[in-house]
C-alpha cells in the first residue's frame, strides 16, 4: 500500500527561525515521484518541487531545501529564516504506478509569526 | 493567463439539488483530474481523464459524474446533493498522458457548501 505521513500536524515559529517539515512514505514501487505542494490562506495549491526515485540529490531553491533520503523513505523540507508569508498548509505528496494519481500527506500547517 | 480555471469558486446549495462544478485548462494537458479536500484539509483523487478517457475512479459515489467533452475540460456533476459532500474540490491537470506520473497542477478550488 502506499501512504505518506507528515507527522506534524501544525508548527509554529517565530520569523527568521528556521523550519523543517516532515515526510515520510510507503511504496512498493521502485520508481516513484515525490512532491511538496503550498496551499496559503488563500487556498490554491501551488506545486513547490517534484523529485523521482532516482535522484537523491538535495535540492535548494532560495530559503527552501529539500532532502531526499530512499534509506529512511523521508522527503523533508527546510524553509531558511522563515517569513511571515511562508505562512501555509504544506503537503507531501507521492506518485507511482500508471494511473498518475497523487497520494497527499495530511498537510502541516506552518505558522510564522512576526 | 490563468492555466487552470474552474467556476463557480463558491457553491452554496440544498440537500438534493444537482450541480455541475467546470474546469478548463489552457496548458495543452492530457490528463485532468479532480481532487476532494475535506473540512481537515484531507486531499483524496477522485477522478483522473486522459484525452476525455476515465483513467481513475476512486470508490467515488455514482452521484459524482465527471464529463469532459475534450481534453481541455472536465466538469464535475454532483446528484442529489448530501451534508457530507460539502468541501472544497480541486481541478487538477498533468502534461503526461497515458496515466503516467506527473506535476499537477491545480486550479483555484470550488467551496461547496450543501445546506
Amino acid at each position: 500500500a502506499q501512504k505518506v505521513t507528515q507527522a506534524q500536524t501544525e508548527i509554529s515559529v517565530v520569523e527568521k527561525e528556521d523550519v523543517t517539515l516532515d515526510c515520510v512514505y510507503e511504496t512498493r514501487d521502485t520508481t516513484y515521484y515525490l512532491f511538496w505542494y503550498k496551499q496559503p490562506p488563500s487556498g490554491e495549491l501551488v506545486f513547490l518541487i517534484r523529485r523521482n526515485s532516482f535522484d537523491e540529490q538535495n535540492e535548494i531553491s532560495g530559503r527552501y531545501s529539500w532532502n531526499f533520503q530512499k534509506s529512511t523513505s523521508s522527503f523533508n523540507f527546510t524553509i531558511t529564516a522563515s517569513q511571515v508569508v511562508d505562512s501555509a498548509v504544506y503537503f507531501c505528496a507521492l506518485g507511482s504506478g500508471n494511473t498518475g494519481k497523487l497520494i497527499f500527506g495530511q498537510g502541516t500547517t506552518l505558522q510564522v509569526k512576526p | 493567463d490563468t492555466a487552470v480555471s474552474q467556476t463557480p469558486k463558491y457553491l452554496v446549495t440544498q440537500m438534493g439539488n444537482d450541480k455541475s462544478i467546470k474546469c478548463e485548462q489552457n496548458l495543452g494537458h492530457d490528463t485532468m483530474y479532480w481532487y476532494k479536500q475535506d473540512s481537515k484539509k484531507f486531499l483524496k483523487i477522485m477522478f483522473s481523464y486522459n484525452n476525455k478517457e476515465l483513467i481513475i475512479n476512486e470508490t467515488v459515489p455514482n452521484r459524482f459524474s465527471p464529463k469532459s467533452p475534450d481534453k481541455a475540460h472536465l466538469n464535475l456533476h454532483i446528484n442529489s446533493l448530501e451534508l457530507g459532500d460539502s468541501a472544497v474540490y480541486f481541478c487538477a491537470s498533468s502534461q503526461v498522458p497515458g496515466g503516467a506520473v506527473d506535476t499537477q497542477y491545480f486550479g483555484p478550488g470550488t467551496r461547496l457548501t450543501v445546506l
